[in-house]
């Protein structure tokens, strides 16, 4: 059972729009949301993290908006550049420091 | 020099055969994972480790198992490979407890089980 499920799987954005990657969870005993970027032959990075008394976080062009009643959380990229085409997923963090992941979103930025 | 290091990078072994895949971390940290990434189920945890004496299973262990020899390494054995084991391997790390206690990976084992 996929504990966070994550969409769109694959997703394709013009140069200087906007990508949006929704995850939701169901355990409220998770209390740590990351988001891990993943380019080819590399391992995820992260790119930008949340808890859940805040409802929004942003770093640069990377936003993430988390609805803590309706469990979930999203990833906003602003003015999207070829350089963000990658794979993203979103994660929860559990009891005992265990992550969850989502199944990712491969972002494809055309020019 | 990379902070989680994993080796071999790419291997191609045979159904039936041995294999262990390793991993050393230059960041002090207590906890390390070993996760499987498949294409559309994104990455799966094998299993974790919260210190040297202290190793439990994850969502996925059938099939493997662990060592973690010291604080810094941590391998994972396949003690006879199937060809469904073929995946990216990824081991990670992160500190002990407390908030911002993300997890770090390692570039990634690409196994193939023919």
């Amino acid at each position: 059972q996929q504990q966070v499920k994550q969409s769109p799987q694959s997703l394709i954005v013009q140069k200087g729009g906007i990508s949006i990657i929704n995850c939701a969870y169901e355990n409220t005993a998770f209390d740590y949301f990351p988001w891990y970027q993943q380019f080819p032959g590399k391992g995820p990075a992260l790119l930008i993290a949340i808890r859940p008394d805040v409802s929004e976080k942003k770093e640069g062009r990377f936003t993430i908006s988390f609805n803590k009643s309706a469990k979930q959380f999203s990833l906003h990229i602003m003015d999207s550049q070829p350089g963000d085409s990658a794979t993203y997923f979103c994660a929860a963090r559990g009891t005992g420091n265990q992550f969850y992941f989502g199944t990712g979103t491969s972002l494809t930025v055309i020019p | 020099d990379a902070d989680v290091t994993q080796t071999p990078r790419n291997r191609i072994t045979k159904t039936g055969k041995r294999i262990m895949l390793e991993c050393s971390q230059t960041k002090g940290h207590d906890r390390m994972y070993w996760y499987r990434q498949d294409p559309g189920l994104g990455l799966r945890l094998i299993y974790y480790s919260f210190d040297v004496k202290d190793i439990n299973k994850g969502e996925i262990s059938d099939g493997y198992s662990v060592s973690r020899q010291a604080q810094a390494k941590f391998s994972l054995s396949l003690e006879s490979a199937i060809p469904n084991q073929t995946a990216l391997y990824f081991c990670a790390t992160s500190r002990n407890g407390g908030r911002g206690t993300e997890a770090f990976f390692g570039q990634g084992t690409r196994l193939t089980v023919v």
